[in-house]
C-alpha cells in the first residue's frame, strides 16, 4: 500500500489515560502533517514535521501533547490525561516540500479518539 | 471572524443538478486555493487547486477564485449520488515563522445527491 496510513483507527479511552497513535507516511514524503477534526469542522493544523525535525507547533497543541518522528519516517502523536474535549479524529497528511505549496497533501483515514 | 467561512449544510440536490459551494476569507495573504473532498470516516482528497483568480476546469468540476471579493467556488456538473461527501476547502499562505505553508481549511459542506 502506497498511501498514508494510521493506526489504530478507533481508538476509546476513559478520561485521564494516555494514548499514542501512529503515522506511516508516504514512503519518500518528507514533510508530515497533524491535524485534529472535530464533528461538522474541517481539520485544524496541530504540528509538522520536516524530516526528524518539528518545525512548527499550533496553540491547540497544549503541553498534554507531544509529538515525534525519530527517524524522519513514521510520527507518534502522544496524548496524556486525556480529556473529554480530546475526542475528535486525529488526521495526518504527508508531502514533498519540493512541490509545495501546489502539491498534494496526502492524507491518512484518520485515528478516531472517544474518552469517555 | 473566522479566517474561513464556508456554509455546513447539508445540501440536498437531484442526481444530475448542477452544485455550487462556496468560501469566504479574510486574509488577504492567502496564496493558494484548494478543495478537498471527504467521505464519511475518510482523509480528505485533493479535488483541484488554483493560485490566481479565474475558472480552473477538471472533468465535471470548475474551481473559481475572485481575489478581489475574497471568494472562492466549487461548480460540479451533472452532479451524481457518488459525489455525496463533505466538500472542503483549503487556503494556504507562507508563514514567517518556518518558511513553510500554512493550509487553513473550512468547515466542509455535506452534500448529498439524491438518486
Amino acid at each position: 500500500d502506497t498511501g498514508v496510513s494510521q493506526d489504530p483507527r478507533h481508538k476509546i479511552t476513559k478520561r485521564g489515560q494516555n494514548v499514542t497513535f501512529r503515522c506511516d507516511p508516504i514512503s519518500e514524503h518528507n514533510r508530515l502533517y497533524w491535524y485534529r477534526q472535530t464533528l461538522g469542522q474541517g481539520p485544524e493544523f496541530l504540528t509538522y514535521f520536516q524530516n526528524e525535525a518539528q518545525l512548527e507547533k499550533s496553540r491547540l497543541l497544549s503541553d498534554r501533547f507531544s509529538a515525534e518522528r525519530p527517524k524522519g519516517s513514521f510520527s507518534t502523536l502522544e496524548i496524556q490525561r486525556t480529556e473529554q474535549g480530546d475526542s475528535a479524529m486525529y488526521l495526518c497528511a504527508s508531502t514533498l516540500r519540493e512541490l509545495e505549496p501546489y502539491n498534494e497533501q496526502f492524507f491518512g483515514p484518520g485515528t478516531r479518539l472517544t474518552v469517555l | 471572524q473566522k479566517e474561513v467561512e464556508q456554509d455546513p449544510g447539508p445540501l440536498s440536490v437531484p442526481e444530475g443538478a448542477i452544485v455550487s459551494l462556496n468560501c469566504t476569507y479574510s486574509n488577504s495573504a492567502f496564496q493558494y486555493f484548494m478543495w478537498y473532498r471527504q467521505y464519511s470516516r475518510k482523509g480528505p482528497e485533493l479535488l483541484m487547486y488554483t493560485y490566481s483568480s479565474g475558472n480552473k476546469e477538471d472533468g465535471r468540476f470548475t474551481a473559481q477564485v475572485d481575489k478581489s471579493s475574497k471568494y472562492i467556488s466549487l461548480f460540479i456538473r451533472d452532479s451524481q449520488p457518488s459525489d455525496s461527501a463533505t466538500y472542503l476547502c483549503a487556503m494556504s499562505l507562507l508563514t514567517s515563522t518556518s518558511g513553510t505553508y500554512k493550509y487553513i481549511f473550512g468547515t466542509g459542506t455535506r452534500l448529498k445527491v439524491l438518486a
